[in-house]
């Protein structure tokens, strides 16, 4: 029984950054893909990116390209992702979800809530 | 950017059928899938590989594809499902993964 533990809710101001956790368990770690996924209070769910853990290749859609980072430590089963630039409209909750490469993700973090407010 | 398109949301009556349109260009290449999301939870899978439901979710879930549309039907709607509803699939090189803007189901 697969599980992904995040790291807990963070508070930023504007113009700083932000890492979050992603703890996986019960499965192979480099086995499956780990995207993120954020949700606005009130929105949808907007896809950020992905990593391999199995060899740190990433893709990140074109409108986060340049203020995200993912990376992961295969020796703690751990990805992270780091989002820079902070503005409050980046308040969001941050999931994590696995997927193979049939792109349907199956397990999902319980999310990270990041609040940007100065 | 690619987009995948669904309604803003769907009424139905407990008891009747509930269905939620998807549609994108790549749909016809790249398979879709179905989220259900509650307040306050994490979303979870009920349809994937265009109709193909996960262990542990109820019967009454389906799906179907046909050219550029994909539909996650509901029978027989119970007022637990009362959530809202996002169709996820990836561009037309199955690089990028995308969410449409999901469905709230209301059950009246």
């Amino acid at each position: 029984q697969g599980q992904l533990v995040q790291s807990g809710a963070e508070v930023k101001k504007p113009g700083a950054s932000v890492k979050v956790s992603c703890k996986a368990s019960g499965y192979t770690f480099i086995g499956y893909y780990i995207h993120w996924v954020r949700q606005a209070p009130g929105q949808g769910l907007e896809w950020l990116g992905w990593i391999n853990p199995y060899n740190g290749v990433t893709k990140y859609t074109q409108k986060f390209q340049g203020r995200v980072t993912m990376t992961r430590d295969t020796s703690i089963s751990t990805a992270y992702m780091e989002l820079s630039s902070l503005t409050s409209d980046d308040t969001a909750v941050f999931y994590c979800a696995t997927s193979s490469e049939e792109w349907y993700l199956d397990l999902w973090g319980r999310g990270t809530l990041v609040t940007v407010s100065s | 950017s690619y987009e995948v398109t669904q309604p803003p949301s769907v009424s139905v009556s407990p008891g009747q059928t509930a269905r939620i349109a998807c549609s994108g260009d790549a749909l016809p290449k790249q398979y879709g899938n179905w989220y259900q999301q509650k307040p306050g939870q994490a979303p979870v899978l009920v349809i994937f590989k265009d109709s193909e439901r996960p262990l542990g979710i109820p019967e009454r879930f389906s799906g179907s594809s046909s050219g550029t549309t994909v539909t996650l039907t509901i029978s027989g709607v119970q007022a637990e499902d009362e959530a809202d509803y996002y169709c996820q699939s990836a561009d037309i090189s199955g690089t990028y993964v995308v969410f449409g803007g999901g469905t709230k189901l209301t059950v009246l």
